[in-house]
């Protein structure tokens, strides 16, 4: 199966913005492999914050959003809180199968 | 409530065989597709398998292909996950999650494979 890489951490300071992104070993990465991102804190279950790219969920907080960048998927932070501090997970669908990133540790500081 | 309710897990022997439910409630569950991701103590996400909404279309990650079978019974609302020839390394809490934007997730069920 495919290989999703994600920046295993990053630091980012309060207001400030960050971009995650999400590499796949078969190449660019497409609208055709409907890019998730899930955010998970400490003893909680994920929770979707984007789907297909760059669709929200009604309770995906407006600082987040999901775009293409460079061939990659990305999540982009804007005016960090530090109740952003958690793990964050991409997903990529390919043909019989979905992949997800090893995760990157997301520090506000 | 709109929730997803995951069940069935456990300690079991390595080579023995377990299976996983997930009870949805407050939404019409026949209208969404579901999946199975897993997580090991300490690790990422892992995606385990996808059923469609009449259970027709089936995928499975290549570490539990052959072993696990994903299923629904859409008149009670359930999904399962029959785990068979379990490993150690299928140790991991199991989350089922809605739909193809896996708008709800459960609180996930502990898996322990080990003698």
């Amino acid at each position: 199966q495919p290989v999703v890489t994600q920046e295993p951490s990053l630091t980012v300071s309060p207001g400030g913005t960050v971009t995650l992104t999400c590499d796949s070993s078969t190449g660019a990465v497409t609208s055709g492999h409907s890019p998730y991102w899930f955010q998970q804190k400490p003893g909680q279950a994920p929770r979707t914050l984007i789907y297909d790219t760059n669709n929200k969920h009604s309770w995906t907080p407006a600082r987040f959003s999901g775009s293409l960048l460079g061939g990659k998927a990305a999540l982009t932070l804007s005016g960090a809180q530090p109740e952003d501090e958690a793990d964050y997970y991409c997903l990529l669908s390919y043909t019989g199968a979905r992949v997800f990133g090893g995760g990157t540790t997301l520090t506000v500081l | 409530e709109v929730q997803v309710v995951e069940s069935g897990g456990g300690l079991v022997q390595p080579g023995r065989s377990l299976r996983l439910s997930c009870a949805g409630s407050g939404f019409t569950f026949s209208s969404y597709d579901m999946n199975w991701v897993r997580q090991a103590p300490g690790k990422g996400l892992e995606w385990v398998s996808h059923i469609s909404t009449g259970g027709s279309d089936v995928n499975y990650a290549d570490s539990v292909k052959g072993r696990f079978t994903v299923s629904r019974d859409n008149a009670k609302n359930s999904l399962y996950l029959q785990m068979n020839s379990l490993r150690v390394e299928d140790t991991a809490v199991y989350y089922c999650a809605r739909g193809s934007a896996y708008s709800l997730w459960g609180q996930g069920t502990l898996v322990t494979v080990s003698s």
